[in-house]
Order: structure tokens, then sequence, then C-alpha cells
């Protein structure tokens, strides 16, 4: 299993402002994902951060508001610009496991997420 | 874009009942998981499925993967207080970059 970290836990933040999220893995994966979990509600993948190459959104997400960064194998970061209240929820990130039998699920390991609360 | 429904959407038992709840898609998945999230954490993995029909246990926990494709069942018997939380279900096509698409939620509650 991976073990994952995100920075910070939860913050309050002023509408227009911007809030850089880390996650941080203790091990080198190849793909991790960034997901959006509105109050009580399911998550959302809002896009797939590679390293060496761009992010790859999911529609509805663009990157001028969710800016991504993935400077190695073991970090990655996501921007959520000028922000307003709808954006307040949970981001969470995750990495996709290794070494699994071809044909089965390469599970994925989620973060404990950002909890976002914007005035 | 694709949708799981998740049912019921929340649920609300003694200690020692048994659980069942349901997901169902608009679309075929040839991948079905369970997830459950507790609170100020991320999704954990509880069971994953592969093949229609398939019926697997992981402890206490049954699910199996609908024949149609577009629907999986979570099965918790003799429930216990650290069974509350939010049950997920997730689709996921391979082929389509681990991309999954959760479901609606379910919420447990157990009261002893």
């Amino acid at each position: 299993s991976a073990v994952i970290s995100q920075k910070p836990s939860r913050d309050i933040c002023q509408r227009g402002t911007s809030l850089t999220i880390q996650c941080q893995v203790d091990s080198q994966v190849t793909m991790m994902f960034w997901y959006r979990q509105q109050p009580g509600q399911s998550l959302t993948l809002i896009a797939t951060a590679n390293q060496g190459s761009e992010a790859t959104y999911e529609s509805g997400f663009v990157i001028d508001k969710f800016p991504i960064s993935r400077p190695n194998l073991t970090f990655s970061t996501l921007t959520v610009s000028n922000m307003s209240p709808e954006d307040s929820s949970i981001y969470l990130c995750s990495v996709e496991g290794i070494g699994k039998a071809a044909g089965s699920y390469n599970e994925q390991f989620f973060g404990p997420g950002t909890r976002l609360t914007v005035l | 874009g694709q949708q799981l429904n998740q049912s019921p959407q929340s649920m609300f038992i003694q200690e020692g009942e048994d659980v069942s709840m349901n997901c169902t898609s608009s679309s075929i998945f040839n991948t079905w998981l369970w997830y459950k999230q507790e609170p100020g954490e991320g999704p954990v993995l509880l069971i994953a499925l592969y093949k229609a029909g398939e019926l697997t246990s992981n402890g206490r926990l049954t699910a199996q993967f609908g024949i149609t494709r577009k629907d999986s069942f979570l099965n918790i018997s003799a429930s216990i207080p650290s069974d509350v939380g939010i049950y997920f279900c997730a689709g996921l096509n391979t082929g389509t970059a681990s991309k999954l698409t959760f479901g609606t939620g379910t919420r447990l509650q157990v009261t002893l």
C-alpha cells in the first residue's frame, strides 16, 4: 500500500484568492489523480496528473481554474484559483498501486483530503 | 456522462443487523469496486469485482457483480459500530486510464 499525505488538511479562504494543495506519496507512482468531493456528495475526478506531461482534465474542469503540477514521481500540487463559495469542497489526491496482475484492478489509494471552505 | 445511483441513501440500523445496499449504472462497467469512507479520511477499498456474476467476500462483507454489468450489491452481516461510514460503489472500465466513476454513496449509522 501507499501512504499519502496532504497539506493543508483544511483551510478557510476568502473569495477571489487561490490555494495550493500538496500531495506527497511515500513511494514512486506513475499516476496520480485529483478528486473533488462537494459537501454531502460523491467524489468527482478533476484530472489525472502524470509526471513529465501535462495533466488530463475531465469534462467541466479546466487548467486555468485547477492548475496541477507533477514535478516528480512522489509529489503533486493542485491549485484552486480565483475561489468562490462554490469551490468549498474536500479535495483528495489518489495514486494508483503497482504490481497487480494483468486484468486486475490497480488499487487507488486515497489521501486524507483537504477540506476547503471559501467565504 | 455515466451516473451511478446508490440506494438507500442512508441507513440507521442496530448492531448485529445485516445490511444490504446496491448500486446501479446507466452503462456497463467491467470492474466494480466498493469503498468505505470515514470522517476526515479518504475512501478505502473494500472489495473489487472483475467478472459479471462474481460473488466475493471480505470478512463480513459480501459483494456481487451483476449479470447485466450495470449493477452491484454489497451486504454486511452482523453489523458492528465500526461499520459506520459512507459506502461508495465505483465503476471502472479498463483502458480508461483507471478513471473511477463513483456512486452517490450510502451513509450507514449503527446504533448499540
